[in-house]
């Protein structure tokens, strides 16, 4: 049984670029939530897409905006990265009938910004 | 706002010490408390969780913790540590209205010395 898994691992991009993270969820889980991880510190939540519409929002800019295809894997992008950009991007995937209260966290992508 | 507190950063014990990490949160309404464990190089990983019940709740490896509704405490034990529980220990809580969302400690970095 698959886990959740994400793309790429590690990437590094210049202020101003755009960048697209991609996740795929654990199998039988229809919603993907991002998480972003900067150094030292614990997750902070996104946004949560399920049935392809963002549900939950947190503390974002518009910058960050995503998108879930009908296989239920998601994708992130950020627009105009900043330096304040680089973190770890974690996805978490769950099952909704079960209230999403029970998310599985894939290995996160690494992104840095110079 | 929503928000959860750890006490400590930086823990650091000798193997078969007894461990507690302390969380607290901050919110009115009814919670689910999870812990989740990271270990070097690899990714987060549930270690336990509360939604109701028993506020005593068992999880893997040996760990538990308890729920005190009115201290907003969900603190993390194990009476005997071993050299393979290093690793870093996240405190989240998401909200029943807002299952999706986990908000997290700052985690803390549990060093054991064999």
């Amino acid at each position: 049984d698959a886990g959740v898994t994400q793309s790429p691992t590690h990437l590094i991009k210049t202020r101003g670029q755009q960048v697209t993270l991609r996740c795929s969820p654990k199998s039988g889980h229809d919603t993907v939530s991002w998480y972003q991880q900067a150094l030292g510190q614990g997750p902070q939540f996104i946004f949560q897409y399920y049935e392809e519409e963002e549900r939950q929002r947190g503390n974002f800019p518009d910058r960050f905006s995503g998108h879930q295809f009908p296989n239920y894997s998601s994708e992130l992008n950020v627009n105009a990265l900043l330096l304040g950009d680089s973190a770890l991007y974690l996805c978490a995937s769950s099952f909704r009938d079960r209230g999403s209260y029970e998310q599985y966290f894939g290995p996160g992508t690494r992104l840095t910004v110079t | 706002a929503q928000s959860v507190s750890q006490h400590n950063h930086h823990v650091i014990l000798s193997e078969a010490a007894s461990l507690e990490l302390g969380c607290n949160y901050s919110y009115g309404g009814t919670v689910n408390l999870f812990w989740y464990v990271q270990y070097p190089g690899q990714h987060l990983q549930l270690l336990l969780k509360y939604f109701s019940g028993d506020p005593l709740v068992k999880g893997i490896k040996g760990f538990e913790a308890e729920f005190i509704k009115s201290k907003f405490s969900f603190n993390l034990r194990k009476p005997s540590v071993q050299w393979s529980d290093t690793a870093e220990y996240f405190c989240a809580v998401s909200s029943h209205n807002q299952g999706g969302k986990l908000i997290f400690g700052q985690g803390t970095e549990l060093s054991v010395k064999p």
